[in-house]
Order: C-alpha cells, then sequence, then structure tokens
C-alpha cells in the first residue's frame, strides 16, 4: 500500500518570505502522480499543483514549484514571496491512475505579515 | 460551472441515529470519490464511483455505511446507528473523462458535510 509522510506539522514564516514543505511517499509503482492541495481554514480543498511521476521536469504554476526526486521519492513544495493569503493546511497526496487520492498528514502553515 | 456541491454542510445528530448526506459533482464528471477527514488529519479514502458503479471501497467503511450513486449524477452516503467516532467532516470529489481542457486524472473536493454525532 501507498504511504505519504509530511514531517512538518507546523511551519511559519513571514511574508514574501520563500518557504518549502516537505514530502516524502512509499511506493512501487513507475506510473503514478502527485499533488499538493491547500485547504485553507473553514474552506474547502483547493488543487495547488500536480507532478506527473514519468515527467523529469518539476512543475511550476506562478509562485509555487515543486522539487521531485523520483529515486528517492521525495516531493516538496516551494512558495516563493509568500503572502498573507497562503496560510493555510498544505497537504501532500499520491495517486495511481485514476483511482483513490492518498494523502499525508498535512503541514499547518501559519504566513506572519 | 458551479463547482461540487455537498448537502448539508453541517449535521448534528444524537448517538445511534441515521444520517445522510448528498454530493452533487461537477456537471458529466464520472468519477465520484467520498472521504472522512477527522480533526488536524488528511483526507482518507471511503469509496469510488464510476458512473454509477461503486468499484472500490475502503475497509473503514463499515456495514454501518453505505454509498449509492443510483443514475450516474449525484451520490448519497448513508450512515446507520451513528457512533461518536463517527464525528467528522465527510468530503466529495469529482474528476472527469477527459476533454475541455480538463485533465482525467483531476479531483475537485466540494466544501464537506461536518457531522457531529453527541
Amino acid at each position: 500500500a501507498q504511504t505519504v509522510t509530511q514531517s512538518q506539522p507546523e511551519m511559519s514564516v513571514q511574508e514574501a518570505e520563500t518557504v518549502t514543505l516537505s514530502c516524502t511517499y512509499d511506493t512501487s509503482e513507475n506510473n503514478y502522480y502527485l499533488f499538493w492541495y491547500k485547504q485553507p481554514p473553514s474552506r474547502q480543498m483547493i488543487l495547488v499543483i500536480r507532478q506527473e511521476a514519468y515527467k523529469q521536469q518539476n512543475a511550476t504554476e506562478n509562485r509555487f514549484s515543486v522539487n521531485f526526486q523520483k529515486a528517492a521519492k521525495s516531493f516538496s513544495l516551494k512558495i516563493s514571496d509568500s503572502q498573507l493569503g497562503d496560510t493555510a493546511m498544505y497537504f501532500c497526496a499520491f495517486m495511481r491512475g485514476v483511482q483513490k487520492l492518498v494523502f499525508g498528514q498535512g503541514t499547518r502553515l501559519t504566513i506572519n505579515p | 460551472d458551479t463547482g461540487v456541491s455537498q448537502n448539508p454542510r453541517h449535521k448534528i445528530t444524537k448517538r445511534g441515529q441515521n444520517v445522510t448526506f448528498r454530493c452533487d459533482p461537477i456537471s458529466e464528471h464520472n468519477r465520484l470519490y467520498w472521504y472522512r477527514q477527522t480533526l488536524g488529519q488528511g483526507p482518507e479514502f471511503l469509496t469510488y464511483f464510476q458512473n454509477e458503479a461503486q468499484l472500490e471501497k475502503s475497509r473503514l467503511l463499515s456495514d454501518r455505511f453505505s454509498a449509492e450513486r443510483p443514475k450516474g449524477s449525484f451520490s448519497t452516503l448513508e450512515i446507520q446507528r451513528t457512533e461518536q467516532g463517527d464525528s467528522a467532516m465527510y468530503l466529495c470529489a469529482s474528476s472527469s473523462n477527459g476533454g475541455g481542457g480538463q485533465l482525467s486524472y483531476e479531483q475537485y473536493f466540494g466544501p464537506g458535510t461536518r457531522l457531529t454525532v453527541t
């Protein structure tokens, strides 16, 4: 069974700083997808960024980018120029095919003014 | 496209009562997923439909839980004889079969139904 581990329960940075959230996963599959989801307080889950395992190039979405290390089974999220609206729970998730998402425990990120 | 909707948003019930939640996926999304999220944790998979067929159920889905998607559109999740341990946020997500600019594996989440069992 696949597992996803986020080793940082909480992180806090100042506005405009760069922050990196860690995620590792365990799988014997070769083809899969990885995601970072954001869940703001009392609001719904929003997809931040996705990575297909067969792509070597790291995904980027505006201020968000990932460092995907397939051999190391590592998938970290970097947020540049952090904003107050980035304050949220961030979940790393794994998916094989079009099946279920397997989520990590989450990292609570606080951006301070 | 109004996104995934879930009703009710909040439900408070007494232990032993039955509850039913509804999920309306994004129009024409053929896959629908249910997850459960307890406070401070990541969501855990419960079950998954492709059209009206229930293709996978987690072992978390005890015999007190049942889910249906009768016409391949909306879905219901029923919990019978609720227990305090059922208190959680129940999330629904849907994904398309591709086309129209949407990737076939992205799951879009609804706002959830928060269940409190007293």
